[in-house]
């Protein structure tokens, strides 16, 4: 299996810093990654995928990049409503698998 | 405006078997993939299984030959059966649908827990 690594496990930031989360894959996934928001006690929401591509409907401050088996997720612009845990997840190859997450805290 | 609607047992005693069945109503386009994904209590997420609209499907060897995921067209109901529980499989399970690899709709989740 492909395992995922991210990093930090969580973080603390204030409204309007920059938030950025890696994701580091055990093998070449190419871009073949999805990012996920979930907030507490609600079904995960697909942000971006093909590692870059923004889903339609989600605010622009939320941006991937990377390809390979090192990809980075930011939020340009903490917002009070971006308090979640951040998944990354590989398509490259079955089984599908997950990053362990991220838990971003408001200071 | 598609939506997923799930539903199933949510306490099982070990050994027996968990089944779950997924609704999707709303239009989505051809070729749309089902996954189910759970969640134990305060962990991460772990992916399942998947199946398309034509029925072709993939496994997490992890589940071994415990589970098996079915589409029903007439109905558009998707459906998880589990066997052999234990504790371990307590957890949230989740459907979510949408193009492959791209699961853009999701389930309320079902929380299911295994205890004698």
């Amino acid at each position: 299996d492909i395992q995922m690594t991210q990093s930090p496990s969580s973080l603390s930031a204030s409204v309007g810093d920059r938030v950025t989360i890696t994701c580091q894959a055990s093998q070449d996934i190419k871009d073949y990654l999805n990012w996920y928001q979930q907030k507490p006690g609600k079904a995960p929401k697909l942000l971006i995928y093909d590692a870059s591509s923004l889903e339609v409907g989600v605010p622009p401050r939320f941006s991937g990049n990377g390809s390979g088996t090192d990809f980075i997720f930011t939020i340009t612009s903490l917002q009070p409503e971006d308090v979640a845990t951040y998944y990354c997840q590989q398509y490259d190859d079955y089984p599908l698998t997950f990053g362990g997450g991220t838990k971003v805290e408001m200071k | 405006q598609v939506q997923l609607q799930q539903w199933g047992a949510g306490l099982l005693k070990p050994s027996e078997t968990l089944s779950l069945t997924c609704a999707v109503s709303g239009q989505l386009s051809s070729g749309y993939y089902c996954s189910w994904i759970r969640q134990p209590p305060g962990k991460g997420l772990e992916w399942i299984a998947e199946i398309n609209d034509s029925g072709s499907s993939n496994y997490n060897p992890s589940f071994k030959s415990r589970v098996t995921i079915s589409f029903d067209t007439s109905k558009k109901h998707f459906s998880l059966t589990l066997s052999s529980v234990t504790a371990a499989d307590t957890a949230i399970y989740y459907c979510a649908g949408g193009g492959i690899f791209r699961p853009l709709y999701w389930g309320q989740g079902s929380l299911v827990a295994v205890s004698s």
